[in-house]
């Protein structure tokens, strides 16, 4: 159990186009779901939390306008990066937790390339 | 504000033997959990193990053990019988409990395993 997906594994684009990004838990509900940037060698960073149904809530100096997500059900989050640029390749990871559950279940990752 | 550390950037051990992946944490809050989660070269963050503040045993699973010394603050993750599949990235993180379930992460330790 408590198995996220994410879609696309990777994606390659060019500058100045817009990615979107899904997460889905395929067996629980996922009341919270995260999103998180990994650079290489280097830890997560926390970008947004996301509950369903609510706004996001961004970390500070992550822009709201750029990195938009949305939590429309209980399991689906979608994080779209507008208007990429080259800074914004990175690996995105998404990761969700059930209400009352402290653990959170990761996804794959998602590996951004902007040309 | 939490905050995790992590000694190790990298570790060796042979195959078969046991190896320690040290973890402190710093949080002047009652009210929290540990984890430890790993993560291959292919990415995805896989859960390994969890202990809440007020568990008086240390978690177990498998093969992994979570050496939990409250006074000290520590959190260190004993892996037994070490195989060459363990080799990874290992991440400490903390939570808050009624922190808005943010993960806070150390910087990592990068485990080889050897023949």
């Amino acid at each position: 159990g408590a198995v996220v997906s994410q879609h696309p594994s990777w994606v390659i684009c060019k500058s100045g186009t817009s990615v979107k990004i899904e997460c889905r838990s395929l067996d629980f509900q996922a009341t919270t779901m995260f999103w998180y940037r990994q650079f290489p060698k280097q830890s997560l960073m926390l970008m947004a939390t996301s509950n369903e149904g609510s706004k996001a809530t961004y970390e500070q100096g992550v822009e709201k306008d750029k990195f938009l997500i949305n939590h429309a059900s209980l399991t689906l989050s979608t994080l779209t990066v507008t208007s990429a640029h080259p800074e914004d390749s990175s690996f995105y990871i998404c990761s969700a937790r059930s209400a009352g559950v402290d653990t959170q279940y990761f996804g794959p990752g998602t590996r951004l390339t902007v040309l | 504000a939490q905050k995790i550390t992590q000694t190790q950037p990298g570790m060796f051990v042979q195959e078969k033997e046991a190896v320690t992946l040290d973890c402190t944490y710093d949080t002047s809050d009652q009210s929290y959990g540990l984890f430890w989660y790993k993560q291959p070269s292919s990415g995805e963050m896989i859960f390994l193990i969890y202990q809440g503040s007020y568990d008086e045993q240390n978690a177990t699973e498998g093969r992994y053990s979570l050496n939990f010394q409250k006074a000290r603050k520590s959190a260190n993750l004993v892996i037994s019988a070490s195989q060459l599949g363990d080799s990874a990235m290992y991440f400490c993180a903390m939570v808050l409990t009624g922190g808005g379930n943010k993960l806070t992460f150390g910087t990592g330790t990068q485990l080889k395993v050897e023949l």
